[in-house]
Parts: C-alpha cells; sequence; structure tokens
C-alpha cells in the first residue's frame, strides 16, 4: 500500500473555488466508490468533509463537493473562506478491510 | 454524543511495545455496523491506517505494520485497545482512535503523543 498522491499546497482567494487530487491507483481508489476527504486544522484531530467519494455528512458546508474519475478523487471547495486554511486528506478503502491515506494538501487562503 | 478517549503512556523505550487504550462514551461499542481502528501522525507528517476491529473482534491491519500490530475489543468495558511491538524513533506519532461508518471515519479521539525514546 503506497500512499495517495495529493498536490502539497493549493491556494485562493475568498470567493474562488479550489480543486484538490487524489491519485491512486485501481486497487485503491479506482476500484471502490469509498472514498473520503478530512480537514484538519492545526493541533486538531481531522474532521470528516466528505465520504463515500461524494456524499457530505450532516452539518458540513454544501461548499464542498467531492468526484472521482478513474483513479483520481477529487475535493471542491466553492466559495473560499479564511475558515477553509487547514490540511486536508483523501482516503480510500484498499480492499480486505484496509484504508490508505492521501499525503495530505496545506490549504492557503490569500 | 459519542466520545473517544485515548489514554496510555506517553514515551516508550525502544524495542519495547507501546499500549494505548480507546474508551468510547456515549454509546455502545457493540452497535452493529460500526468498526473501530487507529490512525496515527508523526510530528509534521500525513495520517496512516494502523487497523480497525469490528465488535465481534475480527481484525485488520495495515499490512506495512501487521507483524507488530494486535488491535482488540473489550465490550464488558467499551473499550478498545492498540498494542505496538518492538517500536523504533519512525513510531513516534500522534496516534488516533476512531469510529467508522460506512468506510470513513465520523468520530476521532482527541489524539494522544507517544514518543519512542531512552
Amino acid at each position: 500500500q503506497s500512499a495517495l498522491t495529493q498536490p502539497a499546497s493549493v491556494s485562493g482567494s475568498p470567493g474562488q473555488s479550489i480543486t484538490i487530487s487524489c491519485t491512486g491507483t485501481s486497487s485503491d481508489v479506482g476500484g471502490y466508490n469509498y472514498v473520503s476527504w478530512y480537514q484538519q486544522h492545526p493541533g486538531k484531530a481531522p474532521k470528516l468533509m466528505i465520504y463515500d467519494v461524494s456524499k457530505r455528512p450532516s452539518g458540513v458546508s454544501n461548499r464542498f463537493s467531492g468526484s472521482k474519475s478513474g483513479n483520481t478523487a477529487s475535493l471542491t471547495i466553492s466559495g473560499l473562506q479564511a475558515e477553509d486554511e487547514a490540511d486536508y486528506y483523501c482516503c480510500s478503502y484498499a480492499g480486505s478491510s484496509t484504508y490508505v491515506f492521501g499525503t495530505g494538501t496545506k490549504v492557503t487562503v490569500l | 454524543q459519542l466520545q473517544l478517549q485515548e489514554s496510555g503512556p506517553g514515551l516508550v523505550k525502544p524495542s519495547e511495545t507501546l499500549s494505548l487504550t480507546c474508551t468510547v462514551s456515549g454509546g455502545s461499542i457493540s452497535s452493529s455496523s460500526y468498526y473501530w481502528g487507529w490512525i496515527r501522525q508523526p510530528p509534521g507528517k500525513g495520517l496512516e491506517w494502523i487497523g480497525s476491529i469490528y465488535y465481534s473482534g475480527s481484525t485488520y491491519y495495515n499490512p506495512s505494520l501487521k507483524s507488530r500490530v494486535t488491535i482488540s475489543v473489550d465490550t464488558s468495558k467499551n473499550q478498545f485497545s492498540l498494542k505496538l511491538s518492538s517500536v523504533t524513533a519512525a513510531d513516534t506519532a500522534v496516534y488516533y482512535c476512531a469510529k467508522l461508518i460506512s468506510s470513513a471515519v465520523d468520530y476521532w479521539g482527541q489524539g494522544t503523543l507517544v514518543t519512542v525514546s531512552s
């Protein structure tokens, strides 16, 4: 199991939209519709933002959306706000009840 | 509201066994459809899946850690535990316990830093 590949950093101005990619293989991202995304502020535990590729948990803003094409999943944040500045991690089911996380992306709001 | 709380030593010597317990409150660990897991994060680095357990005791481990990891559950205490043997400095990390639903972690503990050092 190798970590899923994410860009190290993504930035945008308030109000803009940004997209974070998460690239894996046919054994994880491409093989299952079980990709989740987590937001982590410094010193805090991660928070679930998206699960099952595109589902939002109750209480998560609809500015966050997820999608998948082939071996790459994506998280889009629209209407970027200062509070969205954080680290974001993707995670995919990898078969046999195992999971693999992405390398993480630091989102900066300019 | 479900809450998870990690507990255990914050300092472990190299070659020894790291042991942590997660106490679940506000809900039963025996609830069907839920898995319980452990995830770690070395300082300044990304998240790593360690493994998970079903209340029945079925376990699933990260292949890269499988030879050193044991996860167990104690339904009578509403707790589950992690043991990681033969630790090295590379095992220094914040360890999170977690609840899974539909292949995602919807509840996290606050995390506990475990340092491996002599």
